[in-house]
């Protein structure tokens, strides 16, 4: 089974407006963070927002906001108010620790967002 | 306060040289990752270390590929004879620490080295 499932291979949206990127994930860990990633066309790894599974509010970083649902193991990212500069791929990675006693990062396949003016 | 750094940030080599990627994890950071990235793909873990040792290396081929993060210098990712196939983008990332079950252990990314092979 996929840890981390993007759906999303594309998405366009409209500058100013809000898109939610999806991410679903597994693990059977209490304890795992979740992570959402940007690469630009240039190709370097943005960071952008984390939620630990032990974190009751939701992660918000500026214009992004991670909207956990624990229940459903989903962790969708929000852009609110997009920009021209929003447009990338952007990645939802998690955190685990595995049977070694050390903590390993998988990441999903990304979804490619569009911005269109 | 300089962040990860990896070079060459491109790399050129025909098929059967041998590619050497370098990464420099941040200041204070003592566990390396080496991630691949095929075209159009997400990031692929390769491996794992922390100083003069390999943690994990499950995601590393066992022929061609080794890695290493000796006690002073940088990691080092080494591809013997290169193929086609070999051609990606290979980010390293550092974290200060690899443990800790409620720690928050954002991994650090560096630019990533672009190899293709001719």
């Amino acid at each position: 089974a996929q840890k981390i499932t993007q759906t999303q291979p594309g998405m366009f949206v409209q500058e100013k407006e809000a898109v939610t990127l999806d991410c679903t994930y597994d693990t059977s860990d209490q304890s795992y963070g979740l992570f959402w990633y940007k690469q630009p066309s240039s190709g370097e790894m943005i960071f952008l927002i984390y939620q630990g599974s032990y974190d009751e509010q939701n992660a918000t970083e500026g214009r992004y906001s991670l909207n956990f649902q624990k229940a459903r193991k989903s962790a969708n990212l929000v852009i609110s108010a997009s920009q021209l500069g929003d447009s990338a791929m952007y990645f939802c990675a998690m955190r685990e620790m595995n049977s070694g006693g050390y903590q390993k990062v998988t990441f999903g396949i990304g979804t490619k967002l569009q911005v269109i003016p | 306060n300089a962040g990860v750094m990896q070079n060459p940030r491109h790399l050129v080599r025909r098929r059967g040289q041998e590619a050497r990627l370098r990464c420099s994890p941040m200041k204070g950071h003592s566990h390396v990752y080496w991630y691949r990235q095929l075209p159009e793909e997400g990031l692929k873990f390769m491996v794992y270390l922390q100083k003069e040792n390999i943690i994990d290396e499950s995601g590393m081929p066992k022929e061609r590929f080794s890695a290493e993060f000796p006690k002073e210098g940088p990691s080092i990712l080494r591809i013997q004879q290169v193929v086609r196939g070999d051609s990606a983008a290979y980010f390293c990332a550092s974290s200060p620490t690899g443990a800790g079950a409620r720690s928050y252990n954002e991994q650090f990314f560096g630019p990533g080295t672009r190899l293709t092979v001719l």
